[in-house]
């Protein structure tokens, strides 16, 4: 089995700044990772995702996450946020061999403020 | 491709009434999922569907909730009675059978049971 943890629940930041969210996993095989946004009123839209090969994967809006084996750690980053990165950001896991349904994590709400 | 569509977008309903959600998922995706969506419990995954065959439905909350798939293009998930915890947003999400395009999910519909 696998499980998914987003260290926070709420990421204040000035427009402008640099964000990290974090993202740990927890599985005893090889798995795919993804992260997902969800703005207001919307459903989940994938950002960006690690299958294999590079550890650093770049995804839409700017968005990027690194990979980091040892450390169980997917964390995303941008250098620059913007007011319309406020949204809600999900970590995700699979494994990557077989069918098993995909793990999420709770979630953490980025707000980006003026 | 249209992506994943729901409908409706927006359901209020009476207690004890029958609620029908619709989904269409992206052509040639093998997977189905059904999700619910609340402030306090997060995303939960209901059932999911493989070829139209329902593989778990570990996550249908009662006996109220029942899901169909009686064609590659279409599903739906119905609640009979429905109740005011009920109330949350469901969505529906479709995939490969390899996964490495990750989940993609409809707009959800916002389901108010008073």
């Amino acid at each position: 089995a696998q499980s998914v943890t987003q260290l926070d629940s709420q990421v204040p930041v000035f427009e402008e700044a640099p964000v990290e969210l974090r993202c740990n996993y927890s599985s005893s095989v090889s798995v795919y990772l993804f992260w997902y946004v969800q703005y207001p009123n919307q459903g989940l839209q994938l950002l960006l995702k690690y299958l294999s090969g590079s550890t650093l994967v770049k995804g839409i809006n700017g968005f990027e996450a690194e990979f980091n084996k040892s450390q169980t750690s997917f964390h995303l980053r941008k250098p620059s946020v913007h007011i319309s990165d406020t949204a809600e950001y999900f970590c995700a896991v699979i494994p990557s061999g077989g069918y098993q349904k995909v793990t999420f994590g709770i979630g953490t709400k980025l707000q980006v403020i003026p | 491709d249209a992506g994943v569509i729901q409908s409706p977008r927006h359901e209020v309903t009476e207690m004890g009434q029958e609620v029908t959600l619709r989904c269409k998922p992206i052509s040639g995706h093998d997977y189905l999922f059904w999700y619910r969506q609340t402030m306090m419990r997060g995303l939960e995954l209901l059932i999911y569907f493989n070829n139209n065959v329902p593989i778990d439905d570990s996550g249908m909350p009662e006996d109220r909730f029942s899901a169909k798939m009686p064609n590659a293009s279409f599903s739906t998930l119905k609640i009979q009675p429905s109740e005011p915890r009920d109330s949350a947003v469901y969505f529906c999400a479709s995939s490969t059978q390899d996964r490495v395009g990750g989940y993609t999910f409809g707009s959800g519909t916002r389901l108010t049971v008073v």
